[in-house]
């Protein structure tokens, strides 16, 4: 299986700042035939189902405010949030969808300091 | 609008099945893979398994081998998940969801999972 690992684990920016979270797979999830990384964000509140933020690690969904964006390609990705909001505070989970099992990361939590 | 709808609550007994339905409705049902996805208690989410509403074939994660049975019935636009013998270790939020893709002339790109279903909790205790 394909291992995704989340760092940190927790973060609390202040509002209006900068919140990185790296993800990182234990192989290369790079689809050679349209190369793009089969790498997707989510974002989770309490109460909520998870919200697809991010795919092919930078293309943003539609509707997602562009304070969200993502990069990285082959084993190592990022999800940043600019200029964190209050209703940002959530935990955000990295998935690959390169090979089944479809695996996801741990999670990150992200407060406001 | 594009929606998923689950099934509501269930409490059961270890060793007893769930059958979880998942009701598709504002697109193709058969033309997107259906997911299911669950989130446990101080864990995180893992993936379950998928299947095909076109031609029915599933994919499941091996932790779940033989204790899963997804179907659809594209007669009513719906999935189903089932989960046998049951444990505490099952107590968690199931999700459903719509495995989005882009169509070229010669393929689908999978792209992520863009519509949910809003969850069906399913406690297990004696």
């Amino acid at each position: 299986d394909i291992v995704m690992t989340q760092s940190p684990d927790s973060l609390s920016v202040s509002l209006g700042e900068r919140a990185t979270i790296n993800c990182k797979s234990s192989q290369s999830i790079l689809y050679s035939s349209n190369n793009k990384n089969f790498l997707s964000w989510y974002q989770l509140k309490p109460g909520q189902p998870p919200k697809l933020l991010v795919y092919w690690a930078s293309t943003r969904e539609s509707g997602v405010p562009d304070r969200f964006s993502g990069s990285g390609s082959g084993t190592d990705f990022t999800l940043t949030i600019s200029n964190l909001q209050a209703e940002d505070v959530a935990l955000y989970y990295c998935q690959q969808f390169y090979l089944t099992p479809w695996t996801f990361g741990q999670g990150t939590k992200v407060e406001i300091k | 609008q594009v929606q998923l709808v689950q099934s509501g609550a269930e409490v059961k007994k270890p060793g007893a099945s769930v059958r979880v339905s998942c009701s598709a409705s504002g697109y193709i049902f058969s033309s997107h893979y259906i997911q299911w996805v669950r989130q446990t208690p101080g864990q995180g989410l893992e993936w379950m398994g998928w299947i095909s509403p076109e031609t029915g074939d599933t994919n499941f994660a091996q932790k779940f081998q033989g204790r899963v049975t997804l179907t659809r019935d594209t007669s009513i636009n719906t999935a189903y998940m089932e989960l046998s013998r049951l444990t505490s270790d099952d107590t968690a939020v199931y999700y459903c969801a719509r495995e989005g893709f882009i169509s070229t002339a010669k393929t689908k790109y999978f792209y992520g999972m863009d519509v949910w279903g809003q969850g069906t909790t399913v406690t297990v205790s004696s």
